[in-house]
């Protein structure tokens, strides 16, 4: 058990609709990433907060969207989806957000568009 | 642009060593990572790896880094069934604006009894 979690779980929509992924941090962790895993791109860097501001932005879609909350949760938000949007989603976090540090993966939210 | 190549199977008798590759871009990456996935499961950390190391040992497990040739490897000794997985290897890039881990398409290691 990493410490990061994630819900929901699993997650099942349609095309066109809007979902919120949630993730919590590791405690003390104030630095958290958002990445994508489909089949055809493999495991691909999205987003990364660190302490409620955004720090870096990887392959993110426009119609993505992520926060980070004073509490250090954070939310990634996925509109208009299309079938290929459906994937893995991990997050993950670290201490501080540098290169040097280690980057610890919650479990993922598989979404599934139909 | 970044990259990190792994090759895609390898395939190994239990008991036998795996050794998985990874070759990288990046010359300034600080860190070097393996990870692995369960079937159904999240990414989970195995060993990292400074980059001016070239060798770390953990139990079963040895990383080789070759900082010249941007060649890394993951040797696990005395395969298990239990070690059937995905493994990723991944380089941590940070500029200016921030952080991420680049990873490889993982390696799936099959091991059979």
């Amino acid at each position: 058990d990493s410490g990061v979690t994630q819900t929901p779980k699993h997650l099942i929509t349609a095309t066109g609709q809007r979902v919120t992924l949630r993730c919590s941090p590791r405690s003390g962790d104030l630095s958290v990433y958002w990445y994508q895993q489909s089949l055809d791109q493999g495991l691909q860097f999205l987003i990364q907060y660190y302490n409620g501001e955004e720090r870096a932005k990887g392959n993110i879609l426009e119609r993505f969207s992520a926060q980070q909350f004073p509490d250090l949760h954070s939310e990634l938000n996925l509109s208009s989806l299309e079938l290929g949007d459906s994937a893995l989603y991990f997050c993950a976090s670290s201490r501080s957000g540098g290169a040097a540090e280690t980057q610890y993966f919650g479990p993922g939210t598989r979404l599934l568009v139909l | 642009g970044e990259d990190v190549e792994q090759s895609l199977f390898l395939s190994v008798r239990e008991g036998d060593s795996s050794v998985i590759n990874c070759t990288y871009t990046d010359s300034s990456s600080t860190y070097l990572y393996w990870y692995k996935q369960e079937p159904g499961a999240g990414l989970q950390l195995l060993t990292y790896i400074f980059s001016n190391m070239d060798m770390k040992q953990d139990q079963r497990l040895t990383v080789l880094l070759n900082k010249k040739d941007k060649h890394l490897s993951l040797r696990i000794a005395d395969t298990q069934t239990g070690d059937s997985a995905i493994y990723f290897c991944a380089e941590s890039i940070e500029n200016q604006a921030g952080t991420a881990l680049i990873f490889g398409k993982g390696t799936t290691l099959s091991v059979s009894s």
